[in-house]
């Protein structure tokens, strides 16, 4: 199956600190990898699509200088909150696409990784 | 935007009984769906994909597809307290390497 690691699985910190929350799909090679938060009882929401070898794609009203996203790798892809405050409480997720060709690429799931529970005092 | 509704519950239903899951959504062009389960505290996991009309089966998960009424749904036979989850239903993107996006979900609660 496709295994998507994520680490770590939970942060506990001080306001300020930066925190880098790291995203590696273990048996398959990743050209997109997206990220997403949820807050309690509430929908997943995109933050950005990450393409290996370019700049990550922001959805609207997500500050891009605040959550780093870099996609170095065709396995990789970290977020960097940076100077993290408690609204950026939150359970972060990644999920990856395999970048092998699919006769219809759309209809790929996507493979979720454990999450990271994010916490900042 | 897509757009996809689901009663976001809480569905409850007894251990042992079916427990019947409805999605729709306004984009006629989605061709493909997925189901995530979420556990409370828990990233989603994909349980099952609908390409075609029609019923799919899984083990004890049954996906339905009416493309032409827009509505998808899930049935969990035989439903066990370990069912209790939400379940999240999404249709695919339009373009390839594009998101997935999420509706609430709907939440299930098995009591034994």
């Amino acid at each position: 199956g496709a295994v998507v690691s994520q680490h770590p699985s939970r942060v506990i910190c001080k306001s300020g600190t930066s925190v880098k929350i790291e995203c590696r799909s273990l048996d398959f090679q990743a050209t997109t990898m997206f990220w997403y938060r949820q807050f309690p009882k509430q929908s997943l929401m995109l933050m950005a699509t990450s393409n290996e070898g370019s700049k990550a794609t922001y959805e609207q009203g997500v500050e891009k200088d605040k959550f780093l996203i870099n996609h170095a790798s065709l396995t990789l892809s970290t977020l960097t909150v940076t100077s993290a405050h408690p609204e950026d409480s939150s359970f972060y997720i990644c999920s990856a696409l395999r970048g092998e060709a699919y006769n219809d690429q759309s209809n790929q799931p996507q493979h979720f990784g454990d999450g990271t529970r994010l916490s900042i005092l | 935007q897509k757009e996809v509704e689901q009663n976001s519950g809480p569905l409850s239903v007894p251990e042992g009984a079916i427990a019947s899951l409805n999605c729709t959504y306004s984009d006629r062009v989605s061709q493909s769906f997925f189901w995530y389960r979420q556990y409370s505290g828990k990233s989603p996991e994909l349980i099952m994909s609908i390409y075609s009309n029609g019923d799919k089966e899984d083990g004890r998960f049954t996906a339905q597809l009416n493309k032409a009424s827009q509505y998808v749904s899930l049935l969990i036979r035989d439903s066990q307290p370990s069912d209790s989850a939400t379940y999240l239903c999404a249709p695919s993107p339009h373009q390839a390497g594009t998101a997935l996006i999420f509706g609430k979900g709907t939440t299930l609660s098995v009591s034994s």
